[in-house]
């Protein structure tokens, strides 16, 4: 079985200020990460993920997450936030097993990042 | 590259009326996914094909819920008779393959069951 929590459903934080927004993953195999990012009334987008390389992943708009195995942990940062990074955030786990849930994901309940100016 | 389509993207019907959503994916992508995201909530997959064949339907509601891909393009979800509980944003996802790490969201279809 495999889930995932998100450890704040909201976080604020001021334009220019770090951004750091928390996921703990369980699974039963090796997994691989996401974040997805969902801006008001648009789609999901994919910010990073992690597939087994490199443990410190870099995504897009400045947004990178370090997978720590020991701690079951994804946690995703930005050393200033922007006032456009004010969305939803879901972080993902994503079967790599056989039989067929592979591949599914499974998302968090998602963290609203609110930026003040 | 066109991204995932999808229509309508709202709707608005009272319960124990029937509703159907479209989802085209991206070009040659052979799975396909839809997902039910209710408000407060990450999405939770409904159902998965492989071109067009279902792969996995575990958490598809199936006493009111269907989905089809015929030709293993495009696909549509219905939902018949609705319930309020309904009420959620209902996502289409493809990806090149069942294999392939990333999926490709559209822009979801809000629906609201009064």
């Amino acid at each position: 079985a495999q889930s995932v929590t998100q450890l704040d459903s909201h976080v604020s934080v001021s334009e220019g200020t770090p951004v750091l927004l928390r996921c703990n993953y369980s699974s039963s195999y090796s997994p691989s990460l996401f974040w997805y990012v969902q801006h008001p009334n648009k789609g999901l987008q994919l910010l990073l993920k992690y597939t087994s390389a490199a443990t410190l992943v870099k995504g897009i708009n400045g947004f990178e997450a370090e997978f720590k195995k020991s701690e079951t942990s994804f946690h995703l940062t930005k050393p200033s936030a922007h006032m456009s990074d004010a969305a939803e955030y879901f972080c993902v786990v994503r079967i790599n097993a056989g039989g067929t849930s592979y591949g599914k994901l499974t998302f968090g309940q998602g963290t609203i990042l609110t930026v003040h100016p | 590259e066109a991204g995932v389509a999808q229509s309508p993207r709202y709707k608005i019907i009272e319960k124990r009326q029937s509703v159907a959503f479209w989802c085209n994916p991206i070009s040659g992508h052979a799975t396909l996914y839809w997902y039910q995201q209710i408000l407060g909530q990450g999405p939770k997959l409904l159902i998965q094909f492989q071109n067009n064949g279902v792969v996995d339907d575990s958490q598809l509601p199936k006493d009111r819920f269907s989905a089809e891909r015929l030709k293993g393009v495009d696909s549509t979800l219905k939902i018949q008779p609705a319930k309020l509980e309904d009420s959620a944003v209902y996502l289409c996802a493809s990806s090149p393959d069942g294999y392939t790490d990333t999926q490709y969201f559209g822009p979801g279809t809000r629906l609201t069951v009064l």
